[in-house]
């Protein structure tokens, strides 16, 4: 399973937007970016997906690098609800295999 | 609308007891299904999955087994449970094209299992 890098934790303050990096350099043309978020004492939650082009859903957008070696989960204005552990997720098969993740904290 | 359901919510088991938790989709056909285990303050472990009846994958050597009985039904099992088994057990389902998931994973509300 191809892998992905992404920072222990990040913090954010209240109605910015909020930038989530991910590497991962090692992905193949089949492999689609996920993001899923975490809250306390919940299963994981979908965020979006997408293979080369940029992304838009009502929760976020993500942006793919154009080497597809990296992308950047936007959520455009956090709120105290957006605070949760982030995980960008490589999918080239039938299974989703979870990293460390982002602990994004925000601030009010 | 598809749903994902889970139960129980919580357990407490002691050392030695059988388990058998449930897990069943409603409102899709064929679905991929996983079940997944995060340790107290750990990352969530893939345990298995399944593309369709009959068929286990298990991603990691343990105590436990999964069947899938029904198209949307998913069980995980243990004869007899472990210390180490206690964690928060979730279930998810993808839907699919062949066998690659066409959209993302949804989980269950999961069940926190207690080895005592």
């Amino acid at each position: 399973d191809a892998k992905t890098t992404q920072p222990n934790s990040m913090e954010s303050n209240e109605e910015e937007p909020v930038h989530l990096p991910c590497n991962h350099s090692t992905i193949s043309g089949t492999d689609y970016i996920h993001w899923y978020r975490q809250l306390p004492s919940q299963g994981p939650e979908y965020v979006i997906h997408g293979l080369t082009s940029n992304v838009n859903n009502r929760m976020a957008s993500l942006a793919i690098a154009e080497d597809r070696k990296s992308s950047t989960l936007i959520l455009h204005r956090a709120t105290l609800r957006d605070a949760a552990v982030y995980y960008c997720i490589l999918c080239g098969g039938n299974k989703l295999v979870f990293g460390a993740g982002t602990i994004l904290r925000v601030k009010s | 609308s598809q749903t994902i359901h889970q139960w129980p919510a919580t357990l407490v088991q002691p050392v030695g007891s059988p388990l058998s938790l449930e897990c069943t989709v409603e409102g899709t056909s064929n679905p991929n299904l996983y079940w997944y285990r995060q340790a107290a303050g750990r990352g969530l472990q893939l345990l298995f999955y399944s593309v369709g009846i009959g068929q286990i994958s298990s991603e990691v050597p343990q105590n436990l087994s999964a069947s899938r009985p029904q198209d949307r039904q998913f069980i995980l099992s243990s004869k007899k449970l472990l210390l180490s088994d206690s964690g928060f057990y979730l279930c998810a389902w993808s839907g699919r094209r062949n066998v690659v998931p066409r959209n993302g994973y949804t989980f269950g509300s999961g069940t926190r299992l207690t080895v005592v």
